[in-house]
């Protein structure tokens, strides 16, 4: 069975910090990956998404990047943290066939 | 791009009641519709889905309608339980990669 793991399960950061979050994938091979952003109370807007590893597509600019340096491995980032960067970040997985499977996420409150 | 917009913010029924939440697209070329489950606190599960080659598809308990020419779909719960309460978003995409997700809609089931 597969699995995603978010770390961390929450951080709490100040304006202007550096910022890394992850997510891995365990079961399942050359999962397509996707980093989506929840403001709280709110919608999901989709961040990234990245077919295979070393090629990530940006869906939205806010200042953050991903990478992903393994077939399994996820990692979004910024150097500069922003009021605007609080929420819920989650990590999904899918086969391609468009059915998008969740990790727990992590809640970010920037201050 | 594509928007999707989910028509009840908040929806109340009592126990054992039928609950309908309904969402439009506007993109014509979407095909795919899933929707997910979002318990307070947590991340999203998905729930159930209808691509374009049906018109409705029934699980268990939920069933979702899909109208074209509107461009409407919509989710059905039958005889509701308070563990049906939650936040449950519709999404819609065209191809692989890019799934745009409505603004939720908050579910209570009062017993």
């Amino acid at each position: 069975a597969q699995t995603i793991h978010q770390w961390p399960v929450a951080e709490i950061k100040a304006v202007g910090s550096p910022l890394s979050l992850g997510c891995t994938i365990k079961g399942k091979s050359s999962p397509n990956l996707y980093w989506y952003w929840q403001a709280t109370g709110g919608t999901l807007q989709q961040l990234f998404y990245s077919i295979t590893v070393g090629q990530v597509e940006s869906v939205v600019q806010l200042n953050l990047s991903a990478s992903r340096p393994k077939d399994d491995q996820f990692i979004l980032s910024t150097e500069k943290l922003l009021l605007s960067h609080s929420g819920f970040y989650l990590c999904a997985w899918s086969t391609g066939e468009n059915t998008l499977y969740f990790g727990a996420g992590t809640r970010l409150s920037v201050l | 791009g594509e928007k999707v917009e989910q028509h009840e913010s908040t929806l109340s029924v009592r126990e054992g009641d039928s609950a309908v939440i309904n969402c439009t697209y506007t993109d014509t070329a979407s095909s795919y519709f899933p929707w997910y489950k979002q318990e307070a606190g947590k991340s999203l599960h998905f729930v159930i889905d209808i691509r374009s080659n049906v018109d409705r598809k029934q699980s268990q308990r939920l069933t979702v309608l899909l109208d074209k020419k509107a461009k409407r779909f919509s989710l059905h719960i039958t005889a509701t339980q308070p563990e049906d309460s939650a936040i449950y978003f519709c999404a819609a995409s065209k191809g692989y990669n890019k799934l745009t997700f409505g603004k939720g809609t908050v579910l209570l089931v009062s017993p």
